[in-house]
């Protein structure tokens, strides 16, 4: 079954530092690709997706991912932190062979720390 | 332009209650999905609809119907509420279109509690 792995339920970062929030896929075709933000009470918002036109992505608020084809990664990275992105992120998947709904992975949570 | 829209916000009820979320999109896409949100799991698919006149189960469908009521109406009951069914809602909509990104559009979600 193809599936979505986010590393690390909860990630937390000073401000100003690197972010980083890992997701893997496992697929026997390429994907689309989607990261997703979720602030608190609130419903998910698309940041940015990957639809094969070029291998790095960049979103909104700064973030930008890679989909490396070879790790079946797709890493969603921001230079420098600011406080109000401390959410929820959410990444997920769909699949060129069928009609099918995204698959989404259990979600990471960016905290940060002043 | 409102996008998607969910009824109610907030709902308590009693274990064997009954009670229909209600979800409407005004973007003219053909599909429509219900997913459940609990800590630590994720997003969870509890039905969807690919085009108008059609259902499908999802990850977690008991204990749920659905009815896609036209293209812009789709509507998650719970006939008899469990506390398992504490959780929050959300619907999303999405051009599904074969061979293209399905990206999803979501609402603001509908946060139920069952006592």
């Amino acid at each position: 079954a193809q599936s979505v792995t986010q590393l690390g339920s909860h990630v937390s970062v000073s401000e100003g530092a690197l972010v980083l929030l890992r997701c893997n896929y496992s697929s026997s075709v390429p994907p689309y690709l989607f990261w997703y933000v979720q602030y608190p009470n609130q419903g998910l918002q698309l940041l940015l997706k990957y639809t094969s036109a070029a291998t790095l992505v960049k979103g909104i608020n700064g973030f930008e991912a890679e989909f490396k084809k070879s790790e079946t990664s797709f890493h969603l990275t921001k230079p420098s932190a600011h406080m109000s992105d401390a959410a929820e992120y959410f990444c997920a998947v769909s699949w060129v062979s069928g009609n099918t709904p995204l698959v989404f992975g259990k979600g990471t949570r960016l905290s940060v720390i002043a | 332009n409102a996008g998607v829209t969910q009824t109610p916000k907030f709902q308590v009820l009693k274990t064997g209650q009954s009670m229909t979320l209600q979800c409407a999109q005004d973007m003219n896409h053909n599909s429509m999905y219900w997913y459940r949100q609990d800590p630590g799991m994720g997003l969870r698919l509890i039905y969807y609809s690919a085009s108008e006149g059609t259902t499908d189960k999802g990850e977690v469908p008991n204990g749920y119907n659905v009815s896609r009521l036209n293209k812009r109406e789709f509507s998650l009951r719970l006939e008899s509420a469990a506390p398992s069914q504490t959780s929050v809602y959300f619907c999303a909509s999405s051009p599904l279109r074969t061979g293209g990104s399905n990206e999803q559009f979501f609402g603001p979600g509908t946060r139920l509690t069952v006592l």
